[in-house]
């Protein structure tokens, strides 16, 4: 099956930065959810979207769901060192994950 | 409730030998998905069960299988282990399948092949 493409792959920001990734794809999703995986944790489910142009805020986490429903982005405002992780989006049936954006965070 | 819970956590095998990897999946939930998560590759999806059907399958060779129980639980075999296979293994459950399930992630097995 097709694959959601994720970028970056790595990301290294000083504590304060916003950080961005992007998820991708050439076909239109019925949703797409979001995930965090702590180094040497697993992943958790962190939110899911639905409806075209969707925008959903978790304290300082933003997600949005492209008009299009091709694409989704996950912003985090003044990144702490506990938002350090991988973080993943997962498309629909065998879709599945991305490959992930690791998120280093510099105190 | 318990969450999900994988047995071994960790494992050493030998080229050549066959695993068997075991999910609990949270008391009700239905559907058990296995990925191989490895540094270079990410999270790869195996396959999913529900109601002891596979529902969908990753594109993995004929070596990896699996089964669902009627109490949900699930296993993963692997035969013919190659060093390729080292790999963390990880099931996650959701109450449904479908696409708008949330899905609660096991702590994983941690294959070793030599």
């Amino acid at each position: 099956g097709q694959q959601v493409m994720q970028i970056p792959q790595y990301q290294h920001v000083q504590e304060g930065e916003d950080f961005t990734t992007y998820c991708n794809s050439s076909t239109t999703l019925s949703n797409i959810q979001w995930y965090k995986q702590r180094p040497g944790g697993h992943p958790v489910f962190l939110i899911q979207l639905v409806k075209s142009g969707e925008v959903k805020k978790q304290k300082r986490l933003t997600f949005q769901f492209g008009e299009a429903k091709k694409n989704s982005s996950l912003h985090i405002t003044a990144t702490q060192t506990t938002d350090v992780g991988t973080y993943f989006c997962a498309g629909p049936d065998d879709m599945r994950f991305g490959a992930g954006t690791r998120l280093t965070v510099k105190p | 409730k318990a969450g999900v819970t994988q047995t071994p956590r960790y494992l050493i095998k030998t080229r050549g030998q066959q695993v068997t990897l075991s999910c609990s999946p949270i008391s009700g939930h239905r559907s058990v998905s296995w990925y191989q998560q490895t540094p270079g590759q990410g999270l790869q999806f195996l396959f999913e069960y529900f109601s002891e059907t596979q529902r969908n399958k990753g594109n993995f060779p004929g070596r990896f299988s699996g089964r669902q129980f009627s109490n949900s639980r699930s296993e993963m075999n692997v035969s013919t282990l190659e060093l390729g296979d080292s790999a963390l293994y990880l099931c996650a459950s959701s109450l449904l399948t479908g696409p708008y399930n949330e899905q609660f992630f096991g702590p994983g097995t941690r294959l070793t092949v030599l």
